[in-house]
């Protein structure tokens, strides 16, 4: 079965860092781009970045840039999202999902991580 | 940047309607869009590629429709279990593949 396995929750606070992964199985996790998808609490969908695993390529929503820090461990075949100084703004659910292609949509989702960040 | 709208931003149908939701591009997209479904507490699934193709296992009453900057998702006969928000996509050419801002649908 084809999957993406993600913690699910996450607590921190203001000015911590963090780091969550996507850990993919059930196909070859280095021919396919995996990104990443913010939603704020009761918003909709936001495209973050992606990379590719097989060479670390990575692309960035301007959004996003420079506030995240998306790589990849192709050993272990698990993606990550990093955020070096977390905000209160950060609080969101996180999934990744697997592209089907450059371009393309997002075929396969992890079930998302929680991430609360509180004083 | 690439702006996408959907509407209605919300509608209420009866078990069996025929419910039609539209996302328009602020530019030309082909047939470069998706449709994706999330239910409540869920991720999203993709419903539809490449404007009006089913993605497998998706039921045949859900299609899409469109190119260029107008799309068209139709859920032909709804059920109670098609309770959801509906996203459209865009990927056309470059990153960032933006979403539309969703279509939230409930039953009667």
């Amino acid at each position: 079965e084809v999957q993406l396995v993600q913690p699910g929750a996450e607590v921190k606070k203001p000015g911590e860092s963090l780091k969550i992964s996507c850990k993919g199985s059930g196909y070859s996790f280095t021919n396919y781009w995996i990104g990443w998808v913010r939603q704020m609490p009761g918003k909709g969908l936001e495209w973050m970045g992606i990379i590719y695993p097989g060479d670390s390529d990575t692309r960035y929503s301007p959004s996003f840039q420079g506030q995240v820090t998306i790589s990849v461990d192709k050993s272990i075949s698990t993606a990550y999202l990093q955020w070096s100084s977390l905000k209160a703004s950060d609080t969101a659910m996180y999934y990744c999902a697997r592209l089907v292609g450059l371009p393309g949509g997002m075929d396969v989702w992890g079930q998302g991580t929680t991430v609360t960040v509180s004083s | 940047d690439i702006q996408m709208t959907q509407s209605p931003s919300s509608l209420s149908a009866s078990v069996g309607d025929r419910v039609t939701i539209t996302c328009q591009t602020s530019q030309d997209m082909s047939n470069h869009l998706n449709w994706y479904q999330q239910k409540p507490g869920k991720a999203p699934k993709l419903l539809i590629y490449g404007a009006s193709n089913l993605e497998t296992g998706v039921p045949s009453r859900f299609s899409g429709s469109g190119s260029g900057t107008h799309f068209t998702f139709t859920i032909s006969s709804l059920q109670p279990e098609d309770i959801a928000i509906y996203y459209c996509q865009q990927y056309y050419n470059l990153p960032p593949f933006t979403f539309g801002p969703g279509t939230k649908v409930d039953v009667k």
